[in-house]
């Protein structure tokens, strides 16, 4: 079975560029979540897609947003990019039955690196 | 709102040693419980998980009881490798909440 798998690997962008992060969920998951893990600052949560629609948000800027298509992969866009964005994005899913009793399945991360 | 607190590292440990990484947590009702490890590179893996009081996760001889009367979670080796070096995160999510409160991490050094 294929895990989570994340695009891409690595990314630098110019500050005031736009990234987009990619996500694919484990075949049959339906929620998808992104958290950010800055250097010393553990993991934020960013952002929760289940069936298509936006259920919850972290305490983000409106400058990062993403969405999730019918096959239940996710984008991540990030706006505006700031010196601070630079992190490793993960992407995790988990089955939507019995939800939060499930752990999630993580992908690799994009490692973002904002000059 | 919820939290969770870790014991600060780095920890380093020499191989075949006890290990114990301490974990508290702040909550209303009776969240699930996790563990995860993330190795140098790579993203999180779900180590354990216990998901009401008394409950016991193990797995790869790692091991955590689900404490509500200390709101604790805390993790145990026996006996280390060297390939247990990593950082390791506690976790607690709700049933339907969506989304899971992490502790800070706890950075293990296993050294031979």
């Amino acid at each position: 079975e294929a895990g989570v798998t994340q695009s891409p690997t690595h990314l630098i962008k110019t500050r005031g560029q736009q990234a987009t992060l990619r996500c694919s969920p484990i075949s049959g998951h339906t929620s998808v979540y992104w958290y950010q893990q800055a250097l010393g600052l553990g993991l934020q949560f960013l952002l929760w897609y289940d069936e298509g629609e936006e259920r919850n948000r972290g305490n983000f800027p409106p400058r990062f947003s993403g969405r999730q298509f019918p096959n239940y992969s996710s984008e991540l866009n990030v706006n505006a990019l700031e010196l601070e964005d630079s992190a490793l994005y993960l992407c995790a899913s988990r089955p939507r039955t019995g939800q939060g009793a499930n752990g999630y399945t993580f992908g690799s991360g994009t490692r973002l690196t904002v000059v | 709102g919820d939290s969770v607190t870790q014991m600060e590292g780095p920890v380093t440990l020499s191989e075949e040693a006890f290990l114990t990484i301490n974990c508290t947590y702040t909550a209303t009702g009776y969240p699930s419980l996790f563990w995860y490890v993330q190795y140098p590179g790579e993203g999180l893996q779900l180590l354990l998980k216990a998901t009401k009081a008394d409950d016991k996760g193990s797995n790869k001889g790692f091991e955590a009881t689900y404490r509500k009367e200390t709101t604790s979670f805390h993790l145990e080796k026996g006996s280390v490798q060297v390939s247990d070096s990593a950082v390791y995160f506690c976790a607690l999510s709700h049933t339907n909440a969506g989304k899971s409160t992490f502790g800070d991490g706890t950075t293990l050094t296993v050294k031979p």
